[in-house]
């Protein structure tokens, strides 16, 4: 069974400019959810959608926004991406809601110069 | 206040031994789920393992389990016969169910694990 995949796993931009992560979670989870990891914030939650729906929203600024599609694919999108936007943005996967497990993919590693 | 502390920045385990990390945390939700992540340099988050707040047992699986002390809120993580592929950052992270389907992960700060040869 194919885990969560990340796209793309590795990415440079400049401030300013606008990004677009992709995940695919894992066949049959309903679930994505999103969170930034920082060395200095450590890992914070972004969002979490459920069937296509926003359920939860952590406390960033609206230049970060995402999306669920009917296949349970999500995106995120970073607007006007400034330094401190350097991250690695992770995504998670689970079956239904509040079910045990959680998985994550490998992330996508964000360099903003 | 935060709600999951790991108070081991690092730690330094000699090949073959077991290792504790130490995870306390705090809610008032009695509905809620602990998870252990281990997260190599490679950057992505490996599920270990969970416990649920109503589990009468604490929850193994294989070489890791977790001391859940539901009234002290602490959730140890224990590896027995540590290797030197357990050489990672281990982050403790809480999910509270007060909201119905709610996913959000709280997370600790995280360990850094290194086994020594």
């Amino acid at each position: 069974k194919a885990g969560v995949t990340q796209t793309p796993r590795y990415l440079i931009k400049t401030r300013g400019q606008q990004v677009t992560l992709s995940c695919s979670p894992i066949s049959g989870h309903r679930s994505v959810s999103w969170y930034q990891q920082t060395p200095g914030q450590g890992l914070q939650f972004l969002f979490e959608y459920f069937s296509e729906t926003q359920r939860n929203k952590g406390n960033f600024p609206g230049r970060f926004s995402g999306r669920q599609f009917s296949n349970s694919r999500s995106e995120m999108n970073v607007s006007t991406l400034e330094l401190g936007d350097s991250a690695l943005y992770l995504c998670a996967s689970s079956p239904t809601q509040n079910t045990g497990e959680l998985f994550f993919g490998e992330g996508s590693r964000l360099t903003v110069l | 206040a935060q709600k999951i502390t790991q108070t081991q920045p690092g730690m330094f385990v000699q090949e073959k031994e077991a290792v504790t990390l130490d995870c306390t945390y705090d809610t008032s939700d009695p509905s809620y789920g602990l998870f252990w992540y281990k997260q190599p340099s490679s950057g992505e988050m490996i599920f270990l393992i969970y416990q649920g707040s109503y589990d009468q047992q604490n929850a193994t699986e294989g070489r890791y389990s977790l001391n859940f002390q539901k009234a002290r809120k602490s959730a140890n993580l224990v590896i027995s016969a540590s290797q030197l592929g357990d050489s990672a950052m281990y982050f403790c992270a809480m999910r509270e169910n007060s909201n119905f389907g709610n996913e959000k992960l709280t997370f600790g700060t995280g360990t850094r694990l290194t086994i020594i040869p």
